[in-house]
């Protein structure tokens, strides 16, 4: 139980355009998910976190209008990145946390590998 | 901004030896969990112990966790290959938000 997915795992987009990802929680409802960015040999930074039927709420330093997070239902959150540039390249990891369970452990999705051109 | 500190960097061993790694962390925290992940990948979590518990145990792993001193250190026993990955630390809040230490290679050598 507890998985969650993430589409697609790698994408190529030339700059300029916009690459949308899911995340998807696929057997528990996830009331609150948590997107992050990792580049290569670093740590997981957390840029933004979402709560069903609400706005997402932004760590500092992250564009709100440039990554926006929609998380319209209980199972599915998307990250679009707009008017993407060689800098945005990164791995982007979603995890999610449910009702059930510890109220402090999320499950993370296997990432998205972004590479802009 | 991360928070969490973790030493080594990087690690290497040989099969069957343990693995030591620590992590640092410098504001008040409700939890802290360690997670694994393999090169390219996601991330699995290993374990989670709260302010309140000082020493858990999983299998072969085994977390402490010293809040006066601000420190964990997460010990693999026995190790195998296929423990090779990177190893992160995450402290948590109230609010079920996690930061993340910087992370310790791990290479278990056969």
């Amino acid at each position: 139980g507890a998985v969650v997915s993430q589409h697609p795992s790698w994408v190529i987009c030339k700059s300029g355009t916009s690459v949308k990802i899911e995340c998807r929680s696929l057997d528990f409802q996830a009331t609150t998910m948590f997107w992050y960015r990792q580049f290569p040999k670093q740590s997981l930074m957390l840029m933004a976190t979402s709560n069903e039927g609400s706005k997402a709420t932004y760590e500092q330093g992250v564009e709100k209008d440039k990554f926006l997070i929609n998380h319209a239902s209980l199972t599915l959150s998307t990250l679009t990145v707009t008017s993407a540039h060689p800098e945005d390249s990164s791995f982007y990891i979603c995890s999610a946390r449910g009702t059930q369970g510890s109220p402090y452990e999320q499950y993370f999705g296997p990432g998205t590998r972004l590479t802009v051109t | 901004s991360q928070q969490g500190e973790e030493d080594p960097q990087a690690l290497s061993i040989q099969e069957g030896e343990n693995a030591t790694m620590n992590c640092s962390y410098k504001t008040s925290i409700n939890n802290l969990q360690w997670y694994r992940q393999n090169s390219g990948r996601g991330l699995v979590h290993l374990i989670l112990i709260r302010s309140n518990e000082r020493e858990k145990h999983s299998g072969r792993l085994r977390v402490t966790l010293d809040t006066s001193k601000k420190s964990s250190s997460l010990l693999i026993t026995a190790s195998r290959a296929a423990d090779t990955a990177s190893y992160f630390c995450a402290t948590g809040t109230s609010g079920s938000r996690l930061t993340f230490g910087e992370g310790t290679q791990l290479t278990v050598n056969p």
